[in-house]
């Protein structure tokens, strides 16, 4: 049973305008969320992160938001760049994560067209 | 300077074979996984563990056995390898199981024929 979902594989962009990436969760019990980016043959990298105490966080061009309501958090990359090109995974642990483990979404390919 | 690293890059075996992955991380962290990423990108973590001892299990077949010979290094065998196996494993770790950021390695993408 996944947990967490990214229900948009793919999501096409202009250099220089915002990128939307979404994901959606079912476990009530998640406090913790984190944003991964991979590039090609590449394992994820880490990105940015968010606390269910808080419902926005902001690193230069990347920010989360999280919507515990609505169990849904999305990053907001602006102004997104070629280089941002790269598939994003959402990911969540839930309270208490004594093993530090995380549940992993499916991914969205992000391009962004110059 | 790699700061995790998985051997090999590629694996192609055929059904029964048994087969290992080997990880190293140089970054000092206590606590590594093991994770597999199956055909539909879906990414999901079998072993943990925090200073050589096993800290997350999860329903993974007996097949697999994870092995730490030291903090700075998890490896994976698999024995009698079946069609299913087929995936791209990831390796990954954070500097203590309280940690939340976890590093990953490039991954071993495993092809049972």
């Amino acid at each position: 049973d996944q947990q967490v979902k990214q229900n948009s594989p793919s999501l096409s962009v202009q250099e220089g305008r915002i990128s939307i990436l979404n994901c959606d969760y079912t476990n009530s019990m998640f406090d913790y969320f984190l944003w991964y980016k991979k590039y090609p043959a590449e394992g994820p990298t880490f990105l940015i992160s968010i606390s269910s105490i808080k419902d926005k966080n902001e690193d230069g061009r990347f920010t989360v938001f999280l919507n515990k309501s609505a169990k849904h958090l999305s990053l907001h990359i602006v102004p997104s760049q070629p280089g941002d090109s790269a598939v994003y995974f959402c990911a969540a642990s839930a309270y208490p994560n004594t093993g530090n483990q995380f549940y992993f979404g499916t991914g969205t390919s992000l391009t962004v067209i110059p | 300077d790699t700061a995790v690293s998985q051997t090999p890059k590629y694996l192609v075996t055929q059904m029964g074979n048994d087969k290992s992955i080997k990880c190293e991380q140089n970054l000092g962290h206590d606590t590594m996984y093991w994770y597999k990423q199956d055909s539909k990108k879906f990414l999901k973590i079998m072993f943990s563990y925090n200073n050589k001892e096993l800290i997350i299990n999860e329903t993974v077949p007996n097949r697999f056995s994870p092995k730490s010979p030291d903090k700075a290094h998890l490896n994976l065998h698999i024995n009698s390898l079946e069609l299913g196996d087929s995936a791209v494993y990831f390796c990954a770790s954070s500097q203590n199981r309280l940690t939340y950021e976890q590093y990953f390695g490039p991954g071993t993408r495993l092809t049972v024929t």
